[in-house]
């Protein structure tokens, strides 16, 4: 069965510092992989996605992510957090022969220290 | 601006109340998904609907049901509110290609049941 595993459930990091969140999937078939981020009471929105190509994509507000085939992973990466980062972070897996419905991670909330 | 939107923001139901929790988006996408977050936990997929025709469950339980008889909107139905169905409700839509493209998310509804 395909699944997501966010380990991390909630990391503190200091403003300025740098950022590393983990996501690691279950899929038999090549993954589209996607990072969502969810500020406090609103819906989600997409940072960055993986369909194929490069295996370090870049998203929106200076995140990146890589695909690790041989690890089963997508880590998404931010070299310089601001204090406006602060919120919960999302991986998904998009199950493309199932009507692009995606399977979630438990998400990873993320506080900064000034 | 594009967006989807959803309706109510908050209700609080009674045990063995319905509702119904309104979705529209006006991007004319072909794909609309219902979602349910509970606390501390990633979404998990309640319905996705294919067109204005095509509906399918997804790995919540039946205790919900949907319609989707125009592109624009994708209502969920909640028949005798159980506490368990307490949950922030989300929707999405994306455009063919399903997990090829990005899901837009709407604002969510926070459902209390009592």
């Amino acid at each position: 069965a395909q699944s997501v595993t966010q380990p991390d459930i909630h990391i503190t990091v200091s403003e300025g510092a740098s950022l590393e969140l983990r996501c690691n999937y279950s899929y038999g078939a090549t993954p589209y992989l996607f990072w969502y981020v969810q500020s406090p009471g609103q819906g989600l929105q997409l940072l960055l996605k993986y369909f194929s190509g490069d295996t370090l994509v870049q998203g929106i507000k200076g995140f990146e992510a890589e695909f690790k085939r041989s690890q089963s992973s997508f880590n998404l990466r931010k070299p310089s957090v601001h204090w406006s980062d602060a919120a919960e972070y999302f991986c998904a897996v998009g199950l493309y022969n199932q009507g692009g419905k995606l399977i979630f991670g438990q998400g990873t909330e993320l506080s900064v220290k000034p | 601006n594009a967006s989807v939107t959803q309706t109510p923001k908050f209700r609080i139901l009674k045990i063995g109340q319905s509702m119904t929790l309104q979705c529209a988006q006006d991007m004319n996408h072909n794909y609309m998904y219902w979602y349910r977050q509970d606390p501390g936990m990633g979404l998990k997929l309640i319905y996705y609907s294919v067109g204005a025709v095509i509906t399918d469950k997804g790995e919540v339980p039946n205790v919900y049901n949907v319609s989707r008889s125009t592109t624009e909107d994708f209502p969920l139905r909640l028949e005798l509110a159980a506490p368990s169905q307490t949950s922030v409700y989300f929707c999405a839509s994306t455009s063919s290609g399903g997990a090829l493209r990005e899901q837009f998310f709407g604002p969510g509804t926070r459902l209390t049941v009592l």
